[in-house]
């Protein structure tokens, strides 16, 4: 079974500054995707950025990129220029394109940005 | 606004109660799921349904009765809960289980079992 592990449960950044959120999967595919979805308080969890396993480059998404390393199964998320509203629980996720599409989930980490 | 709604946003309801969580999605997806979301822990799968049809229940306890009348609406009928069961239940659609697209999210039902 596939399982996606955050080892940072929170951090905290100071608005315009860089954060960096890690996440490591475990699975025995070599096709896949990876996902981090963004969950303000209080409202609905929303996509960020997305990765595909057979693609090298590392997706970008505005101040959102990802450093992808596929041999090392790790998919971490870089906010660049902090912004207030980008407080929010943070959450990788992991599908397998065999059999079902269903998303594998970690346990999230909580995000603050302070002003 | 993700085009999935939920209704109600918060429950609170005795152990012999009998209440049902509703889903309603406008984007036209054809799959649905059900997840359960505590804290620290992550998101638990619960049931799947794709085309109307349940393709997935991850060993939920049959006191969690899930029914997808249409592609556009999914129910989670609660009876005899615990307080164990206490968190927010999300719902999710996507186009289907085939391809690969995103899932959406609703925002959830906070459900305190007393």
């Amino acid at each position: 079974a596939q399982t996606v592990t955050q080892s940072q449960p929170e951090m905290s950044v100071q608005e315009a500054e860089t954060v960096t959120l890690s996440c490591t999967y475990d699975t025995s595919e070599n096709n896949y995707y990876l996902f981090w979805y963004k969950q303000p308080p209080s409202r609905q969890m929303i996509l960020v950025i997305r990765q595909e396993a057979y693609k090298q480059q590392n997706a970008t998404e505005n101040r959102f990129s990802v450093n992808f390393q596929k041999a090392a199964k790790s998919f971490s998320l870089k906010i660049s220029d902090s912004q207030l509203g980008d407080t929010a629980m943070y959450f990788c996720a992991f599908m397998k394109l065999r059999n079902n599409n269903d998303m594998r989930f970690g346990a999230g980490t909580r995000l603050t940005v302070k002003p | 606004e993700t085009g999935v709604t939920q209704t109600p946003r918060h429950l609170v309801m005795g152990m012999t109660n009998k209440k049902s969580l509703k889903c309603e999605q406008h984007l036209g997806h054809n799959a649905m799921y059900w997840y359960k979301q505590s804290a620290k822990k992550p998101l638990e799968l619960m049931f799947v349904y794709n085309f109307k049809e349940q393709t997935e229940n991850n060993s939920v306890p049959s006191r969690f009765s899930p029914e997808c009348p249409n592609s556009s609406h999914l129910f989670l009928h609660l009876h005899t809960l615990q307080p164990e069961d206490s968190a927010l239940y999300l719902c999710a659609s996507s186009q289907d289980r085939l391809t690969v697209n995103e899932q959406f999210f609703g925002p959830g039902t906070r459900l305190t079992v007393l």
